[in-house]
């Protein structure tokens, strides 16, 4: 079984600041991805960044970037440069991916709704 | 290509009935997915598909049918509606064969009364 937890359930930070989402997480796979997906009000699922388990170097997509602590089973995501357009619910997510029916499955934590000030 | 598409929008239904969630995506993948988001929750797997002809439940598939006949399509269906079903549904598709990232649609807000 896997299990995520954000504890923050909200954070606001200033605009032009950086703010650390945390996550961690607990699997029995061997293998395993992370994700971060950022939900405006509008409502969509967007994509922003994906850590593999056996991924030597942390993730980086633009002003995201993934600080993954293996042995920690910690996976934060780090915004830089925070903008007004970023305030947003902000969830983490896992799947197996050693192979067979888990590579489809997310598991989702319960999400932090991030707010950036002016 | 159009991704991920979900119709309808919105749906209300009253208690007792039955509906179809339709899901498509052109994109030729694999798996696909339904998750259902609950105010204040993280989404949650309803049931998943790893190709045509082959799904599986996932963490709350009571009071939902899944099929999947062809690759595109991956419809839920609600078999007596109920107000604990009233929720936002996602579908989702993925590969193997291209990049880690899962495809959302865009979602269906259904009602139950």
């Amino acid at each position: 079984a896997q299990k995520i937890t954000q504890t923050q359930p909200g954070m606001f930070v200033q605009e032009k600041e950086a703010v650390t989402l945390d996550c961690t997480y607990d699997t029995s796979d061997p293998s395993y991805g992370l994700f971060w997906y950022k939900q405006p009000s509008s409502g969509e699922m967007i994509f922003l960044i994906y850590q593999g388990s056996y991924d030597q170097q942390n993730a980086t997509e633009g002003r995201y970037s993934l600080n993954f602590q293996k042995a920690r089973k910690s996976a934060n995501l780090v915004i830089s440069a925070s903008q007004l357009g970023d305030s947003a619910m902000y969830f983490c997510a896992m799947r197996g991916d050693a192979g067979g029916t888990s590579y489809g499955k997310l598991t989702f934590g319960q999400g932090t709704i991030l707010t950036v000030h002016p | 290509n159009a991704g991920v598409t979900q119709t309808p929008k919105f749906q209300v239904l009253k208690t007792g009935q039955s509906m179809t969630l339709q899901c498509a995506q052109d994109m030729n993948h694999e798996y696909m997915s339904w998750y259902r988001q609950d105010p204040g929750m993280g989404l949650r797997l309803i049931h998943y598909s790893v190709g045509a002809g082959i799904t599986d439940q996932g963490e709350v598939p009571n009071g939902y049918n899944v099929s999947r006949s062809t690759t595109e399509d991956f419809p839920l269906r609600l078999l007596s509606a109920a107000p604990s079903q009233t929720s936002v549904y996602f579908c989702a598709s993925s590969s193997r064969r291209g990049g880690n990232e899962q495809f959302f649609g865009p979602g269906t807000r259904l009602t139950v009364l």
